[in-house]
C-alpha cells in the first residue's frame, strides 16, 4: 500500500523553465510534508518542507505547496538550473511516535541546457 | 554543526557472509536514528529506527538487525547476508520533523 506516490517517475525541463514535480498521498493523518533531492551514490539532501497548517512554503528558486482536499503536494523550481538534475523525493510524516517518514519512489529531473 | 557519517562507502560480500554498516552522528544529542535501503530503481524504505539507547524499532520483517550501543552510533547487521539484501542502505538522524542522511554504504551481494 503506496501511502506516498510519485506518478511521473521522469521529468524534462529547459533551463530557466520552471520544474514542477508532483506528489500524492492517501493517509488523512499526515501532518508534514518535505522534499528531498538525491544525487547519484549520495545521501539525499533535505531541500523544503511544509506543515499541514500551511498551503505555501517558500525558499529561494523552491516552493512547496499543499492541497490538503486533494491530498497533493507539488514543488516548483524556478528557475531552473542544470545542477538542480536529480532525483527528488516526496515524503510525509504522522508526527507519531519515532517520527517516521514514508517515501515516495522518486521523480528524476533532468534540466537541458 | 550537526554531521553523519556511514561506512564503508561500498561493499561487496557474498552471500552467506555477516555484514556490519556502522552509523555516528556528531553535533546533537539524543537524535532520533534511522535506517534505510534504497534498491535499484526504488524509493527509499525505512527498516529500523530508535529513539533512545537500545529502543530499536524494526519496520520491515527480515534477516537484518540494528543495535545502538551508544547515543550517537547505530549498527546495521546481518548474520547472513541473501543476495536480496544488495542496495543503499543509508543512516539518517532526525530532529522534530526533518531527517538528514548520510552519504550511504552500497551494498553488493554475490
Amino acid at each position: 500500500d503506496q501511502q506516498v506516490k510519485q506518478n511521473s517517475p521522469s521529468l524534462s525541463v529547459q533551463e530557466g523553465r520552471i520544474s514542477i514535480l508532483n506528489c500524492d498521498y492517501t493517509n488523512s493523518m499526515f501532518d508534514y510534508f518535505l522534499w528531498y533531492k538525491k544525487y547519484p551514490a549520495e545521501g539525499p539532501t533535505f531541500l523544503i518542507s511544509i506543515s499541514s497548517i500551511k498551503d505555501k512554503n517558500e525558499d529561494g528558486r523552491f516552493t512547496v505547496f499543499l492541497n490538503k482536499s486533494a491530498k497533493h503536494l507539488s514543488l516548483h523550481i524556478v528557475p531552473s538550473q542544470p545542477g538542480d538534475s536529480a532525483v527528488y523525493f516526496c515524503a510525509a510524516s504522522v508526527g507519531e511516535y519515532g517520527n517516521k517518514l514514508v517515501f515516495g519512489a522518486g521523480t528524476i529531473l533532468r534540466v537541458k541546457s | 554543526s550537526q554531521t553523519i557519517h556511514q561506512w564503508p562507502a561500498t561493499l561487496v560480500q557474498p552471500v552467506g557472509s555477516p555484514l556490519s554498516l556502522e552509523c555516528t552522528v556528531e553535533g546533537t544529542s539524543n537524535p532520533n536514528l534511522y535506517w534505510y535501503r534504497q534498491a535499484a530503481g526504488r524509493g527509499l524504505q525505512l527498516l529500523f529506527y530508535s529513539v533512545g539507547i537500545g529502543q530499536i524499532s524494526s519496520e520491515v520483517p527480515q534477516n537484518l538487525s540494528a543495535s545502538r550501543p551508544q547515543d550517537r552510533q547505530f549498527i546495521l547487521s546481518s548474520k547472513k547476508l541473501l543476495l536480496s539484501d544488495s542496495g543503499f542502505y543509508l543512516c539518517a538522524w532526525g530532529d522534530f520533523y526533518e531527517q538528514y542522511f548520510g552519504p550511504g554504504t552500497r551494498l553488493t551481494v554475490t
